[in-house]
């Protein structure tokens, strides 16, 4: 696709439930980033590949998350055992190294 | 290492002008500005990779002083499309992080 595809684009879960959050970027773009937004609230930097490696994990906020990348393409964020703190929209960007980034319209996840 | 965006919020006439700043406590290498309205993803406006360039596209201009690590995005006679909420994002080294500001909340009203 011509732009940043990310799935589900809402996704509901019972607390404790573990889920996986998927990314597609833009053919090409090395770059990829995870970010979370709470309600009315900033971005959050949560994690930075460049192609499948991850060389900074710090933003991560709990041994809960983590992601990985394969193919240097498609990445999908796993969350386990879900809290009602999680619940957030979780963007997805791609970029070339250093250029503009390309935001994916998001999953909307709660936790009930 | 998070930049800090001021103002939180700015509430304009349609035609008035505005500035956003951004600060980091790090040596910057670029600065990214974006554009977010409600419910939609945010959206490039400008990069600026060289201390003191200005770069601008119509009446959306963006400065970068690279000495003070500071950019301001100025927004000549607002539109009420201009509305939404308006992220710097900074990155250094090789791009291992990249951080957006708490962002900055523009209302144009009629």
């Amino acid at each position: 696709g011509a732009g940043v595809s990310q799935s589900p684009s809402n996704k509901v879960t019972e607390k404790g439930k573990d889920v996986e959050l998927r990314c597609d970027p833009i053919s090409g773009h090395t770059a990829l980033y995870w970010y979370r937004q709470s309600l009315g609230q900033g971005l959050e930097f949560l994690i930075y590949f460049q192609g499948n490696s991850a060389p900074d994990k710090s933003g991560l906020p709990s041994d809960r998350f983590s992601a990985e990348r394969t193919g240097g393409s498609v990445s999908t964020l796993t969350i386990q055992r879900t809290q009602q703190e999680d619940s957030a929209v979780y963007l997805c960007a791609s970029s070339l190294v250093g250029a503009e980034a390309f935001f994916g319209q998001g999953t909307r996840l709660t936790v009930v | 290492q998070q930049p800090v965006q001021s103002p939180q919020a700015v509430i304009l006439r349609e035609g008035e002008d505005a500035v956003i700043n951004c600060s980091s406590s790090k040596a910057l290498y670029s600065v990214h500005w974006y554009r977010q309205k409600h419910g939609e993803a945010p959206v490039f406006l400008m990069i600026l990779l060289k201390g003191g360039e200005q770069k601008g596209h119509e009446k959306i201009s963006a400065s970068f002083n690279e000495k003070k690590q500071q950019s301001s995005l100025y927004l000549t006679a607002s539109q009420l499309s201009y509305s939404g909420t308006y992220f710097c994002g900074t990155g250094w080294g090789n791009f291992n992080k990249f951080y957006f500001g708490s962002g900055t909340k523009l209302n144009v009203k009629p």
